[in-house]
């Protein structure tokens, strides 16, 4: 079955940029849809289709999709951006999601 | 504005089964525009994808669940159904309902989710 990889943790200052990757064989041949994911709360659609944010979603949030690995980059990173984010494909009739990454604000 | 609530047992015994339900407002389980689907999540741990449910009932189940999973489409009270079966500790987690516009492959709409803890 398709695995994909993510660091577990990513730590970013206050104000700074914020990269999580997120790796798969062939990954730049698919979608990749990211999610966040406050603690105690349910998963929220943060990007979709590599780069494409949905309503509400604030431009800092932005995603990119090439070669060997996505990437999910938060600009101007804020204290309510701390939280897990998980990114997801479909692959052979199936949906994966990544294990996540835990996102510390400084 | 589409909301899915998750409702059923927040505890089950092992090796019975898991039953719950997801209602939804704001849009239709009847509508041929969408998938859906169940998700969990195990304490402290990832995503982990159960299946779908389309508004004709035929379902797409995760290989490494199938022979447990059933799901189902009450498209006259506007819900969709989750059944596990010879549950076991290790299927206590979260569960949530959650849509995928067809051809979209990505979920737009989640549950807040349910915890169910398999216990005796």
């Amino acid at each position: 079955s398709y695995e994909l990889t993510q660091p577990l943790s990513v730590s970013v200052a206050l104000g700074q940029t914020a990269r999580i990757t997120c790796g798969g064989d062939n990954i730049g041949s698919k979608n990749v849809h990211w999610y966040q994911q406050r603690p105690g709360q349910a998963p929220v659609l943060v990007i979709y289709r590599d780069n494409n944010r949905p309503s509400g979603i604030p431009e800092r949030f932005s995603g990119s999709n090439s070669g060997i690995r996505a990437t999910l980059t938060i600009s101007r990173a804020q204290a309510g951006d701390e939280a897990d984010y998980f990114c997801q494909v479909w692959d052979r009739n199936s949906y994966v999601f990544g294990p996540g990454t835990k996102v510390t604000v400084l | 504005q589409v909301q899915l609530q998750e409702s059923g047992p927040g505890l089950v015994k092992p090796s019975e089964t898991l039953s719950l339900t997801c209602t939804v407002s704001g849009a239709s389980v009847n509508s041929g525009a969408y998938h859906w689907n169940w998700i969990r999540q195990s304490p402290g741990k990832g995503l982990e994808w159960i299946g779908y449910i389309y508004y004709s009932g035929t379902a797409n189940y995760n290989v490494s669940l199938k022979s447990r999973v059933t799901m189902s489409v009450d498209t006259s009270n506007n819900k969709f159904s989750l059944k596990l079966s010879s549950v076991t500790a290790a299927d206590t987690a979260s569960y949530y309902c959650a849509r995928v516009r067809v051809g979209g492959y990505h979920f737009d709409y989640w549950g807040q989710g349910i915890l169910v803890t398999v216990s005796s």
